[in-house]
C-alpha cells in the first residue's frame, strides 16, 4: 500500500542551525512533491514544490531536495529562527488525478 | 481576496445530529478540496471537486458523509447522522488549475466535536 512517512518525534533545534526533515514514500510515482508549514489552530501553508525530474529547490532560507531512487524528500531550514517552529508536512501528487497525499507531519522547536 | 472562508470555526454538537460545514474558496478557482485532520490518522483528502464536479470522493468514510458544490462559490460537508469518532478539524482548501506550483489554499478549519 501506498505510504508517506516523516519523522514523527518533534525536532527541536538551537537558533541559527540548520533543521533537516525527512520525508519517505513507497508504493508511489510522484509527479511532484508539495512541503506546507502549519501552525496550531491553522490550515497549512504552502512553502515549496518540487517536481520528479528537479533535484533541488530553494526558496530564501529553505532547501528542499528530491531523490526518486531512494524514495525521499529532504527538507533544511537554514539559519533557523524561533518564529520557524510550526509542524510542516509533506505532501505527493501521483502522476494521474490531482489528489494530494500528506504525510503525518514534523513538529520544529527551534530554541533561542 | 480574503482567502478560503469556512464556518462554522467551532462546532459543538451531540451524537445522531446533522452537521453542516460550509466553504467559500478563493475566487476564480477551479478546484475545492475537503481534508479531515486528526492525530491519529493526520491530513485526509475526504473529496474534490472540479468546476464544481466532485471528482474523487474516494475518501469520504461512509454514506453518513455528503458533499456538494451548488455553485463555484459555495460547498458543504455534511454529516447525518454525527457519531464521536467524526471529531476532528475539517479544512476546505481551492487551487487555480494553472497555478505555478499547483499549491492548495487552506481555510481556517472547523473544529468539529461529537459527544
Amino acid at each position: 500500500s501506498q505510504k508517506i512517512e516523516q519523522n514523527s518525534e518533534a525536532l527541536n533545534i538551537q537558533e541559527g542551525k540548520t533543521a533537516t526533515l525527512t520525508c519517505n514514500y513507497t508504493n508511489y510515482s510522484p509527479a511532484y512533491l508539495q512541503w506546507y508549514r502549519q501552525d496550531p489552530g491553522r490550515g497549512p501553508v504552502f512553502l515549496l514544490l518540487i517536481r520528479e525530474n528537479e533535484k533541488e529547490k530553494r526558496k530564501e532560507r529553505l532547501k528542499v531536495t528530491f531523490d526518486t531512487t531512494l524514495k525521499q524528500s529532504l527538507f533544511h531550514i537554514t539559519a533557523s529562527q524561533p518564529a520557524d517552529s510550526a509542524t510542516y508536512l509533506c505532501a505527493l501528487k501521483g502522476a494521474a488525478g490531482n489528489k494530494l497525499t500528506f504525510g503525518g507531519g514534523t513538529r520544529v522547536l527551534v530554541k533561542p | 481576496d480574503a482567502g478560503v472562508i469556512q464556518s462554522p470555526r467551532h462546532e459543538v454538537t451531540e451524537m445522531g445530529q446533522e452537521v453542516t460545514l460550509r466553504c467559500k474558496p478563493i475566487s476564480g478557482h477551479d478546484y475545492l478540496f475537503w481534508y479531515r485532520q486528526t492525530m491519529m490518522r493526520g491530513l485526509e483528502l475526504l473529496i474534490y471537486f472540479n468546476n464544481n464536479v466532485p471528482i474523487d470522493d474516494s475518501g469520504m468514510p461512509e454514506d453518513r458523509f455528503s458533499a456538494k458544490m451548488p455553485n463555484a462559490s459555495f460547498s458543504t460537508l455534511k454529516i447525518q447522522p454525527s457519531e464521536p469518532r467524526d471529531s476532528a478539524v475539517y479544512f476546505c482548501a481551492s487551487r487555480n488549475w494553472d497555478a505555478e506550483y499547483n499549491e492548495q489554499f487552506f481555510g481556517p478549519g472547523t473544529r468539529l466535536t461529537v459527544l
